[in-house]
């Protein structure tokens, strides 16, 4: 079984660009997370979809990041303006629909905003 | 306040001995609890689970949950330098359902 795919695995970029995060879950994962882990620190969930809609994104940051899932497959994250405090991991996870206790971790994509 | 705090650390133990890692939590209506083990520039990985109060074992892994005290901790017997790792506690609390991380533990298991 494939597991959660991410790319790209290392991004920099200067502050005030954009970027974009893609992931593509396990195969039969409903449900898809994507985290921020900043240095020392650990994941902190930024929002939960459940096939193409959106459970929970209570702790994104909705004035310079959104996130899509229109076929409830792939995702895609997007900071548009980026800041200095987002440099950060971008951790994408998927799990089976009602096994939110089993979440598979992509390997992540490390930004660096300068 | 922290609605999860992890023992500080870094830890150091040497090899063969028991890790001991410890973490409280503020939500009382925490039901579910996770440890998970995140290798340093890996992403983490599920190493154990508890949902009720005592004890449960995995191989040489023990996850420990009282809920009155609202604590959980992990034991690691016999560690071996491939336990050199950070650990982190996560909990579910019931209505949202979402994972809530501490900041992790660095273990180093010293030859």
């Amino acid at each position: 079984e494939a597991g959660v795919a991410q790319s790209p695995r290392y991004k920099i970029i200067e502050k005030r660009q954009s970027v974009a995060f893609w992931c593509n879950p396990i195969s039969g994962h409903a449900t898809l997370y994507w985290y921020q882990q900043i240095l020392g620190q650990g994941p902190k969930l930024l929002i939960q979809f459940q096939n193409n809609g959106v459970v929970d994104d209570s702790q994104l940051p909705k004035d310079r990041f959104s996130a899509e899932r229109l076929k409830g497959v792939d995702s895609t994250l997007k900071i548009q303006p980026a800041k200095l405090e987002d440099s950060a991991v971008y951790l994408c996870a998927s799990s089976r629909s009602g096994r939110e206790n089993e979440q598979f971790f992509g390997p992540g994509t490390r930004l660096t905003v300068l | 306040q922290k609605e999860v705090e992890q023992n500080s650390g870094p830890l150091s133990v040497p090899e063969g001995a028991i890790a001991s890692l410890n973490c409280t939590y503020s939500d009382r209506g925490s039901q579910s609890f996770f440890w998970y083990r995140q290798y340093s520039g890996k992403s983490p990985e599920l190493i154990m689970f508890i949902y009720s109060n005592g004890d449960k074992e995995d191989g040489r892994f023990t996850a420990q949950l009282n809920k009155a005290s609202q604590y959980v901790s992990l034991l690691i017997r016999d560690s071996q330098p491939s336990d050199s790792a950070t650990y982190l506690c996560a909990f579910h609390s019931g209505s949202a359902r979402q994972l809530t991380f501490g900041s992790g533990t660095q273990l180093t298991v010293l030859p």
